[in-house]
């Protein structure tokens, strides 16, 4: 049973545009979110994470929104560049990651078209 | 660059051989995660380690798969008896556990093809 859920497996954006990755999750233990990014043949580069006490979360052109209600988190690129082409990973941790492991949903692969 | 580091990058092996990767993590890092991530798939969970001492250890972590952190520096994961379904990218990751939250960074991971 998969607890992070990223339901689109791929996503278009032109240059300059706004884009939109979702992500749900099923324990409401989660209280930490984590978004990385993948480039081919490299490891994760952790980008930007919100703590279940906030609802938004902003760091230059990247904004992670938290909706605990709804077990939703996005995460918003403005504007959109070619170099964020790259899948994003959402994952989630329980006790702020204390409890040591990441989960994580399948990914999302982003392109942007100049 | 100071970042996690992982030897080697890649590894070929034959079904049936014994393989180990290492991980460097952040150099001031206590924690240190052993992630799997096969194609189509996000990283998921091994183990993991504070300082020396093994912590957690994912059911994934069959008797075949052995993780070690001796002085609580480097660490080692080894393989024995590779099956061909143990092919896949083996992710390090390492974070300081201080503050409430711990934010997990990855090293570039090494890429196992079982013959």
């Amino acid at each position: 049973d998969q607890q992070v859920k990223q339901n689109s497996p791929s996503l278009s954006v032109q240059e300059g545009r706004i884009s939109i990755l979702n992500c749900d999750y099923t324990n409401s233990m989660f209280d930490y979110f984590l978004w990385y990014k993948k480039y081919p043949a490299e490891g994760p580069t952790f980008l930007i994470s919100i703590s279940s006490i906030k609802d938004k979360n902003e760091d230059g052109r990247f904004t992670v929104f938290l909706n605990k209600s709804a077990k939703h988190l996005s995460l918003h690129i403005v504007p959109s560049q070619p170099g964020d082409s790259a899948v994003y990973f959402c994952a989630a941790s329980e006790r702020g990651g204390s409890q040591g492991n990441l989960i994580f949903g399948k990914g999302t692969k982003l392109s942007v078209k100049p | 660059d100071t970042g996690v580091s992982q030897d080697p990058r890649h590894k070929i092996t034959k079904r049936g051989q014994n393989v180990t990767f290492r991980c460097d993590p952040i150099s001031e890092h206590n924690r240190l995660y052993w992630y799997r991530q096969t194609l189509g798939q996000g990283p998921e969970f091994l183990t993991y380690f504070q300082n020396e001492a093994q912590l957690e250890k994912s059911r994934l972590l069959s008797d075949r798969f052995s993780a070690e952190r001796p002085k609580g520096s480097f660490s080692t994961l080894e393989i024995q008896r590779t099956e061909q379904g143990d092919s896949a990218m083996y992710l390090c990751a390492s974070s300081l556990a201080l503050g409430q939250y711990n934010e997990q960074f990855f090293g570039p991971g090494t890429r196992l093809t079982v013959l």
